[in-house]
């Protein structure tokens, strides 16, 4: 499969604990990007990645979160001190030089 | 700031039937994109159809059109001959303009679509 992959795709967590989510864009795309989904909601832009640059960074991202993305390849987002707000699908997406960007099938975190 | 409107929660097709999925958005800018997402159940986002700003013609992919007004700024989705498998969420979603941004999306809230055998 050369799609969008993201693990977990699920993830339960006890509020006050930290999690990691990983992604891995389609090989040849140099832009990813990290969105946020709740229920009944469409997804909300995180952050945005060019290649290993963070280079946009959503008011949403609290301190508390941090993404990285090493040698311009996978990236992972962190939540540290995870809050039962911060329970959501946790969406990446990546793109080349089409218009279209090709999301995971996100993971769905549960902060209880 | 850029905002896309999208005030059909819910909407009902009888197999086979066409449907139409409305769409609104607010921008000051010349440049952007329109796209059309699905959302199965899975979570996945699908990518339908693309329209530019200054695409001179309504997009078409398959059984998917977007009829772009300018205008009226709508960008109204329509699904011709309704299958069961398109049941799902659709999501429509504005590009900031290209150039040096990220292009990131910004997102309405859905139309969740039933389609009837």
């Amino acid at each position: 499969d050369t799609g969008v992959s993201q693990d977990p795709r699920h993830k339960i967590t006890k509020r006050g604990q930290n999690v990691t989510f990983r992604c891995d864009p389609i090989s040849e795309h140099n832009r990813l990007y990290w969105y946020r989904q709740t229920l009944g909601q469409g997804p909300e832009f995180l952050t945005y990645f060019q290649n290993e640059a963070q280079l946009e960074k959503s008011r949403l991202l609290s301190d508390r979160f941090s993404a990285e993305r090493p040698k311009g390849s996978f990236s992972t987002l962190e939540i540290q001190r995870t809050e039962q707000g911060d329970s959501a699908m946790y969406l990446c997406a990546s793109r080349g030089q089409g218009t279209e960007a090709f999301f995971g099938q996100g993971t769905r975190l549960t902060v209880v | 700031a850029q905002k896309i409107t999208q005030t059909q929660p819910g909407m009902f097709v009888q197999e086979k039937e066409a449907v139409t999925l409305d769409c609104t958005y607010d921008t000051s800018d010349p440049s952007y994109g329109l796209f059309w997402y699905k959302q199965p159940s899975s979570g996945e986002m699908i990518f339908l159809i693309y329209q530019g700003s200054y695409d001179q013609q309504n997009a078409t992919e398959g059984r998917y059109s977007l009829n772009f007004q300018k205008a009226r700024k709508s960008a109204n989705l329509v699904i011709s001959a309704s299958q069961l498998g398109d049941s799902a969420m659709y999501f429509c979603a504005m590009s900031l303009p290209p150039g040096g941004g990220s292009e990131k999306l910004v997102f309405g809230k859905g139309t969740k679509l039933t389609v009837n055998p």
